[in-house]
């Protein structure tokens, strides 16, 4: 049971690139999510789904774009990188049958820099 | 709006000494709470939660309160040991999907 699984570790984009982080769970999760964790900022949300096929906006979802095609993976997409988006981000993932009384289960993250 | 608000960024004590961090909130369907502690490089895990129909919750060292009527939590930490360094994250939660986490407060317990 590996848990929530997030790859790649590190990645560095120049401004104006696109990238796939992906995100994978193996404990039959319904809710993932992902988050944004920048100095100060604590964790913010960027979108998040309640199953396959559902998806919705976070805190801050502007630049970001996700799908939801199984339980499984939620890859979240960068469209075109710009360097405020550079930033550690976090998957996690929740049985979801509980809504926000849930435990969370996160990801080891990405560290992104965008140059 | 931010509906968790953690006013304390950071905190320094000594080891063996109580270490309480605070979190505040604002939305009145929260009905639970949790709280997270995160390493360096690592994702952030599940630490202690507490229902809204209780004002304590205690495991082991760390025991969270709740004051309903002040829309304030606390976690308290007794005795707090170097490996306790860290940040910690209080969430809120209700019926929604919606998971919005405090900005965090850093931990730093001096051996």
């Amino acid at each position: 049971n590996a848990g929530v699984t997030q790859t790649p570790k590190f990645q560095v984009l120049k401004t104006g690139q696109s990238m796939t982080l992906q995100c994978a769970q193996d404990m039959n999760h319904e809710y993932m999510s992902w988050y944004r964790q920048d100095p100060g900022m604590g964790l913010r949300l960027i979108h998040y789904s309640v199953g396959a096929g559902i998806t919705d906006q976070g805190e801050v979802p502007n630049g970001y774009n996700v799908s939801r095609s199984t339980t499984e993976d939620f890859p979240l997409r960068l469209l075109s990188a710009a360097p405020s988006q550079t930033s550690v981000y976090f998957c996690a993932s929740s049985s979801g049958l509980a809504g926000g009384t849930d435990t969370q289960y996160f990801g080891p993250g990405t560290r992104l820099t965008v140059l | 709006d931010q509906q968790v608000k953690q006013n304390s960024p950071s905190l320094s004590v000594q080891e063996g000494r109580i270490s309480i961090l605070n979190c505040d909130y604002t939305n009145s369907m929260f009905d639970y709470f949790l709280w997270y502690k995160k390493y360096p490089a690592e994702g952030p895990t599940f630490l202690i939660s507490i229902s809204s129909i209780k004002d304590k919750n205690e495991d082991g060292r760390f025991t969270v309160f709740l004051n309903k009527s002040a829309k304030h939590l606390s976690l308290h930490i007794v005795p707090s040991q170097p490996g306790d360094s860290a940040v910690y994250f209080c969430r809120g939660g209700d019926s929604s999907y919606k998971l919005i986490f405090g900005s965090g407060t850093r931990l730093l317990v001096r051996p």
